[in-house]
């Protein structure tokens, strides 16, 4: 079945950067696009970021535009996110999901905690 | 992009039958059928109950069911039962080829 699991999260200070993976199995990795969502402790589901199959096509949320860089490694089934200037909003569980018919998230990793604190 | 509206919370008795609505605008809900409903138990990833508006995955119950009218999508779950309480999400696709969610909506089984 498809297992997708997240890495890279950690508490990392205001203004730096960070890269979290998302490696994917029991599925043709490259047959799919994936999202990036993050929730808060205690508050809702925000969809972050979306890559399409061929790596090219990327789609942000406004609140993330120009800080987060998604991205996938084919040869490694693995989807990327990085997060630069980091900020205390960015606080949050990131889980990435496989993405059907650029509709619906069906399978999802159990995220990566980020915190940002000094 | 704002987030979809849904209820903060709704209440229902076993066997009873409760609907949460999601309310967005003709760039999102009202323009596309790609509208999604995920549950959250505490403490769980979320898992996708409803695609496209009314589809079903293969494994959750058809006492689950959607549907859609204008800007405003709605979840009804029939019958229902203990293990049903959890937190449920809507989502949709937008004109902007991007995703928003609801603000997600506390389901309590009395």
């Amino acid at each position: 079945q498809v297992q997708l699991v997240e890495s890279g999260g950690g508490v990392v200070q205001p203004g730096r950067s960070l890269r979290l993976s998302c490696a994917a199995s029991g599925l043709i990795f490259n047959s799919h696009g994936f999202h990036w969502v993050r929730q808060a402790l205690g508050k809702g589901l925000e969809w972050v970021a979306f890559i399409a199959t061929d790596g090219n096509n990327k789609y942000y949320a406004d609140s993330v535009k120009g800080r987060f860089t998604i991205s996938r490694d084919n040869s490694k089934d693995t989807v990327y996110l990085e997060i630069n200037s980091l900020r205390a909003e960015d606080t949050a569980v990131y889980h990435c999901a496989r993405d059907r018919g650029v509709s619906w998230l069906d399978s999802w990793g159990q995220g990566t905690l980020v915190t940002v604190s000094s | 992009q704002s987030a979809l509206t849904q209820p903060p919370s709704v209440s229902g008795s076993p066997g009873q039958s409760v609907t949460i609505s999601c309310t967005g605008t003709s760039s999102d809900v009202g323009t596309y059928n790609r509208v999604s409903w995920y549950q959250q138990p505490p403490g769980a990833a979320p898992k996708l109950m409803i695609y496209d508006v009314s589809n079903r995955p293969s494994g959750v119950p058809d006492r689950f069911s959607g549907s859609k009218s204008g800007n405003t999508a709605s979840l009804t779950i029939s019958g229902l039962q203990a293990e049903d309480e959890a937190d449920y999400y809507c989502s949709s696709y937008t004109s902007r080829s991007t995703w928003v969610f609801g603000g997600g909506t506390k389901l309590t089984v009395l």
